[in-house]
């Protein structure tokens, strides 16, 4: 499967605690970038990177967020002590920097995402 | 603020009819739209897209319809299958120059088509 990967798939942990993700974007995709989706609602953009350099963060990651993503290739999302309102899907994504103008009227830029991993914070 | 709402917030259909979603976005910088389709447990799947410079795209079953003026898109389903069940997702973007990053994601419909 060359699609993107993420794990754990589900993760279930105690307020306080610490956590971490993990995504691995679909091969030689430059870009990478985490959403994160509650229930009812449509994915809400987290932050992103392209290759090792995190470009944009969101007023959404506060200081308890960490994501990085060395030598350019999988990417860690890390919520320190954590709360029950960070309970969601968090969702990865990656594109690449082809230099084609796309077919079918899809971006070359275009976002692929992961399966997510769901959290739930007691 | 909302810069993607979308409407119905659900949507029952009945085999073999048609189903149409709409959106409508505010912020003019926006030049790519593309619609997504989600089942339970996944993560949003790439479905069809369009730019602002044609008025209409159409993928199999699947089509865009995109009003400039009036900053409005919609997707329609066609002979819509209970296997097209599943919450689709509005979204849109600046992609000029590769500077595509961010999707702005509409709240999602609840597709639900009866046998």
């Amino acid at each position: 499967d060359t699609g993107v990967s993420q794990n754990p798939r589900h993760k279930i942990t105690k307020r306080g605690q610490n956590v971490t993700f993990r995504c691995d974007p679909i091969s030689e995709h430059n870009r990478l970038y985490w959403y994160r989706q509650t229930l009812g609602q449509g994915p809400e953009f987290l932050t992103y990177f392209q290759n090792e350099a995190q470009l944009e963060k969101s007023r959404l990651l506060s200081d308890r967020f960490s994501a990085e993503r060395p030598k350019g290739s999988f990417s860690t999302l890390e919520i320190q002590r954590t709360e029950q309102g960070d309970s969601a899907m968090y969702l990865c994504a990656s594109s690449s920097l082809p230099t084609g103008p796309g077919t079918s009227g899809i971006s070359p830029w275009a976002q692929y995402f992961g399966p997510g991993t769901r959290l739930l914070v007691l | 603020q909302q810069q993607v709402k979308q409407s119905p917030q659900s949507l029952i259909v009945q085999k073999g009819g048609i189903s149409i979603i709409n959106c409508a976005y505010e912020n003019t910088a926006f030049d790519y739209f593309p619609w997504y389709q989600q089942f339970p447990g996944k993560g949003p799947a790439l479905l069809i897209a369009i730019r602002p410079d044609v008025s209409e795209k159409k993928e199999g079953r699947f089509t865009i319809s995109f009003n400039k003026s009036a900053k409005q898109f919609s997707l329609h389903i066609m002979d819509s299958q209970p296997g097209d069940s599943a919450t689709y997702f509005c979204a849109a973007t600046r992609d000029s120059g590769g500077s595509n990053y961010k999707l702005t994601f509409g709240k999602g419909t609840l597709l639900t088509v009866n046998p």
